[in-house]
């Protein structure tokens, strides 16, 4: 079984703090991981595509890092906004054709 | 660039009665594709996915079925709604590499 796991499940900030949540998945036969926002019951919105050990990808006030020899992924927001209240996915895909949803990190940010 | 189309965007239907939900895809050839579903409060979990023409593999055990009749089209089905199958339903096509991956709209269905 695939499994590919979050943390914090959920978390609440205040407006302004810097948070980050964590993406574990498998570190054997890695090809991508991504990161989507994600609002229940809509397409996820995609952050970042990673393939390459060690890649850092930035996109505004967010960033995410990525560990493939440990099985990790780090995503990082820096100076939380209300609009920032979503779930953060990651997706993992590997050697066979599966392509697994994390459990997800449910962010609200309070103004 | 390739484009998703899935529909309906929401259903209501009665327990016991079958299930259709198609997803097609276009811009692309032999694309792999897949379906998950999100229940109430929980993620987006995989249901099914191909990689060809007739080609299915099931992730979960579950009283629904997914066929691929043509390189585009992915159907998901039932043969009798349970309550337990009320969720949002979510048509994907991912690259070989896993590198791209875009999504349908995705279906609400609510079993009454």
């Amino acid at each position: 079984i695939l499994n590919v796991e979050q943390s914090p499940q959920s978390l609440h900030v205040q407006e302004g703090d810097s948070t980050n949540f964590t993406c574990s998945f498998p570190s054997s036969n890695f090809y991508a991981l991504h990161w989507y926002r994600w609002e229940t019951a809509k397409s996820p919105e995609a952050l970042f595509v990673m393939t390459l050990n060690g890649d850092e990808k930035k996109k505004g006030r967010i960033s995410a890092t990525l560990n493939t020899k440990e099985g990790y992924s780090y995503l990082y927001i820096k100076g939380s906004q209300p609009e920032d209240s979503a779930t953060y996915l990651c997706a993992f895909r590997g050697g066979t054709y599966k392509y697994i949803f994390g459990t997800g990190t449910r962010l609200k940010v309070l103004a | 660039s390739q484009t998703i189309h899935q529909w309906p965007a929401t259903l209501v239907q009665p327990v016991g009665s079958p299930l259709s939900l198609e997803c097609t895809v276009e811009g692309t050839s032999n694309p792999n594709l897949y379906w998950y579903r999100q229940a109430a409060g929980r993620g987006l979990q995989l249901l099914f996915y191909s990689v060809g023409i007739g080609q299915i593999s099931s992730e979960v055990p579950q009283n629904l079925s997914a066929s691929r009749p043509q390189d585009r089209q992915f159907i998901l089905s039932s043969k009798k709604l349970l309550l337990s199958d009320s969720g949002f339903y979510l048509c994907a096509w991912v690259n070989p590499r896993g590198t791209e991956a875009f999504f349908g709209q995705g279906t609400r269905l609510t079993v009454v």
